[in-house]
């Protein structure tokens, strides 16, 4: 079974200025996707970033990037230039690649982190 | 809009009562899945459905079942076998053949029992 730790409970960052927020997952497969989800306090689930696993290339949205080491099987969150907004929980979360089987496209998350920002 | 509705927002009931949450997609999704938050700790599975009629247990499906008769519904019943169910619930659907889209959350059920 795979696991997703986020090994940060809490974490805080100055407006404008940027954080890392760090997971690390377990697997034996080799195809499969990894996510950032954003909970702010409407405790709404917001899909911030995706990266798939068979690509090397780190996904870039916006202000949010992420840093993907497939060998050491991790998988960081950037956010640059923070703002007021950004401050929620964060989850990182896995999913096996591929239809069917035995996994039926579910997530598996992280603790997660509550990020907080300072004006 | 398409989207996920869980209702009702917040929830309470005595304990020994069974509670049926509720689920709705109009997404056109095959699969829907319940997932717990508690304070402190991730979200974690209780049962998943890729089919009308077809479900499966999750990490933490003791004290719950769930039944799945129409393609948009997916209702989650707290039984009173469940020990501790006061929790925040969160309802998702995904579409099973393409694992890079995210799955959709509805906003979430709120549970007090006492």
């Amino acid at each position: 079974a795979q696991t997703v730790t986020q090994s940060q409970p809490e974490m805080s960052v100055q407006e404008a200025e940027t954080v890392t927020l760090s997971c690390t997952y377990d697997t034996s497969e080799s195809d499969y996707y990894l996510f950032w989800y954003k909970q702010p306090p409407s405790r709404q689930m917001i899909l911030v970033i995706r990266q798939e696993a068979y690509k090397q290339q780190n996904a870039t949205e916006n202000r949010f990037s992420v840093n993907f080491q497939k060998a050491a099987k991790s998988f960081s969150l950037k956010i640059s230039d923070s703002q007021l907004g950004d401050a929620a929980m964060y989850f990182c979360a896995y999913r096996s690649a591929g239809a069917g089987g035995t996994s039926y496209g579910k997530l598996t998350f992280g603790q997660g982190t509550i990020l907080t920002v300072h004006p | 809009d398409g989207g996920i509705t869980q209702s009702p927002k917040y929830l309470f009931r005595k304990e020994g009562q069974n509670v049926t949450l509720s689920c709705e997609q109009n997404l056109n999704h095959d699969a829907m899945y319940w997932y717990r938050q508690d304070p402190g700790q991730g979200l974690r599975l209780i049962y998943y459905s890729q089919i009308v009629n077809d479900f499966q247990k999750g990490d933490i499906a003791e004290g719950y079942s769930v039944s799945r008769e129409k393609k948009e519904s997916f209702p989650l019943t707290v039984t009173s076998a469940q020990k501790n169910p006061t929790a925040f619930y969160l309802c998702a659907s995904g579409d099973l053949f393409s694992y890079n889209s995210p799955l959709h959350f509805g906003n979430g059920t709120r549970l007090t029992v006492t």
